[in-house]
C-alpha cells in the first residue's frame, strides 16, 4: 500500500495563478481531509469528505475549492492564489470519522509571491 | 471558544531518559485524544490514541495519560531516543454528532534529543 499519496511536492506560484493539490489513497477509506500547517503552528481542517460525491467546509475554506468525484482521490483547487496561503498543505485519510486515526500524506510545500 | 494548547514548545531530552510532553484543552466534551509525530519535512504520524472512558494506554515506549478532571493530556517517551527527534501534537476530538471525525490540533511541542 503507497496509503496517502500527494503532488506536487513543492510549487511556487505567482499572485493571481491558481493550481490544483492532488491527493489519492489506496486503503479504500472514505473519509479524507484536507489541512494547511503554517510554520511554528498546528493543523487547521479546510475542507472534508466523507464519501464521494460528499464534502463540506472545514475551519479555513475560503480562497479553496474540492471535489470528490471517486473513493481514491480528492483534489483542492487554489484559485487567485494569494501571498496568505503560502503554506504546507497535508492531506489525511480515515476508514470512518469519529475515534479513528487519519492517515497522512507527505505534504504539499507551497509558496506564493 | 475550543482550544488545544501545549505547555511547553521545546522540550531538549538526553538520549536514554523519559520524556514527557504535556498537554491542555480545555473541551471537556471531547472524547478521543489521538498523539502525532511529525518529523522535518514528512507528515504527521500516528503514535497512539486514548477514548476519554480510558485514564491510561500504552503503546511501544510510549504510554498516554488523560486527566479528565484537569483536562490533561500528556505522553510519555521511555529511554527516549535519537530517532524520537521530532514534534509532537496532540488533538482532540468533540463528541458532538458535528465534530465526528473533526479534530482540532495543537500547535506542538518540539522535541530535541541530545546526547
Amino acid at each position: 500500500n503507497a496509503g496517502v499519496t500527494q503532488t506536487p511536492k513543492f510549487r511556487i506560484l505567482k499572485i493571481g495563478q491558481s493550481m490544483t493539490l492532488q491527493c489519492t489513497q489506496d486503503m479504500n477509506h472514505n473519509y479524507m481531509y484536507w489541512y494547511r500547517q503554517d510554520p511554528g503552528m498546528g493543523l487547521k481542517l479546510i475542507y472534508y469528505s466523507v464519501g464521494a460525491g460528499i464534502t463540506d467546509k472545514g475551519e479555513v475554506p475560503n480562497g479553496y475549492n474540492v471535489s470528490r468525484s471517486t473513493t481514491e482521490d480528492f483534489p483542492l483547487r487554489l484559485e487567485l492564489a494569494a501571498p496568505s496561503q503560502t503554506s504546507v498543505y497535508f492531506c489525511a485519510s480515515s476508514y470512518a470519522g469519529g475515534a479513528y486515526e487519519q492517515y497522512f500524506g507527505p505534504g504539499t510545500r507551497l509558496t506564493v509571491t | 471558544g475550543e482550544s488545544v494548547g501545549l505547555h511547553l514548545p521545546t522540550l531538549s531530552v538526553q538520549e536514554g531518559d523519559n520524556s514527557i510532553i504535556n498537554c491542555a484543552y480545555s473541551n471537556s466534551a471531547s472524547d478521543y485524544f489521538i498523539w502525532y509525530k511529525q518529523e522535518s519535512g514528512k507528515g504527521p504520524q500516528f503514535i497512539i490514541d486514548i477514548r476519554s472512558n480510558m485514564d491510561k494506554r500504552q503503546g511501544q515506549r510510549v504510554t498516554v495519560l488523560l486527566n479528565k478532571t484537569v483536562k490533561h493530556l500528556s505522553l510519555q517517551i521511555a529511554a527516549t531516543q535519537p530517532g524520537d527527534s521530532a514534534v509532537y501534537f496532540c488533538a482532540e476530538k468533540g463528541a458532538t454528532t458535528d465534530s465526528w471525525g473533526k479534530l482540532q490540533f495543537g500547535a506542538g511541542t518540539q522535541v530535541v534529543v541530545t546526547p
